[in-house]
């Protein structure tokens, strides 16, 4: 059971690129969610996805877009990579939000922007 | 903007003592407060999801409890080890799942 699978591990762009995090799980979950770690500042919510074809902002949505076409599938999607998105990108799925799900994590995707 | 403050920002203990960590949140619209452990190069790994006003749980040396009325948990550790070196981090479910800044917890051995 593979859990949630997050790629790349690491990856370096050049200002105004544009580049795809993928993530899958394979546990069936309904909600999804793509989180970003900026030191001192915890886990900032990008995106979520309560299920297939939903999907709404978070705390920090700007310069990302997602899309959720499977349960299986969350890809966060950069369009002009700016150096302000520099940071680890975790993703992260549940069964629930309105109940006692708790997020299982992917192992972290490092994206610097230079 | 929903606010999830945790007290201490970082905390150094030696082996052996026991420590205590505080998370604050909002009091309307809850759902659940989770504690997750969050090792360096790791990822989170969920500790507990609580529900119900004064609940308590407990997982081996570390327990929390909840106080949904005035929006704080509490996190402890009894008998600190240096495997308890982490970043605990709470999140507060009141819809969307948000996340408090962690406390770093080092514990010397």
């Amino acid at each position: 059971n593979a859990g949630v699978t997050q790629t790349p591990k690491f990856r370096i762009l050049k200002i105004g690129q544009s580049m795809t995090l993928q993530c899958t799980q394979d546990m069936n979950h309904n909600y999804m969610y793509w989180y970003r770690q900026d030191p001192g500042m915890g886990l900032k919510l990008i995106y979520y996805s309560v299920g297939a074809g939903i999907t709404d902002k978070g705390e920090v949505p700007n310069g990302y877009n997602v899309s959720r076409s499977t349960t299986e599938d969350f890809p966060l999607r950069l369009e002009l990579a700016a150096p302000s998105q520099t940071s680890v990108y975790f993703c992260a799925s549940s069964y629930g939000v309105l109940d006692t799900g708790e997020l299982f994590f992917g192992e972290g995707s490092r994206l610097t922007v230079l | 903007i929903l606010n999830v403050e945790q007290s201490p920002q970082s905390l150094h203990v030696q082996e052996g003592d026991s420590t205590n960590f505080t998370c604050s949140f909002p009091s309307s619209n809850f759902y659940a407060l989770h504690w997750y452990r969050w090792e360096t190069a790791k990822s989170p790994e969920a500790l507990f999801v609580m529900t119900l006003n004064g609940d308590e749980k407990k997982k081996g040396r570390i327990s929390a409890t909840l106080n949904t009325k005035e929006g704080y948990s509490y996190l402890y550790i009894k008998g600190s080890q240096p495997e308890d070196s982490a970043t605990y981090l709470c999140a507060f479910n009141g819809n969307k799942l948000v996340f408090g800044a962690g406390t770093i917890l080092r514990v010397k051995s």
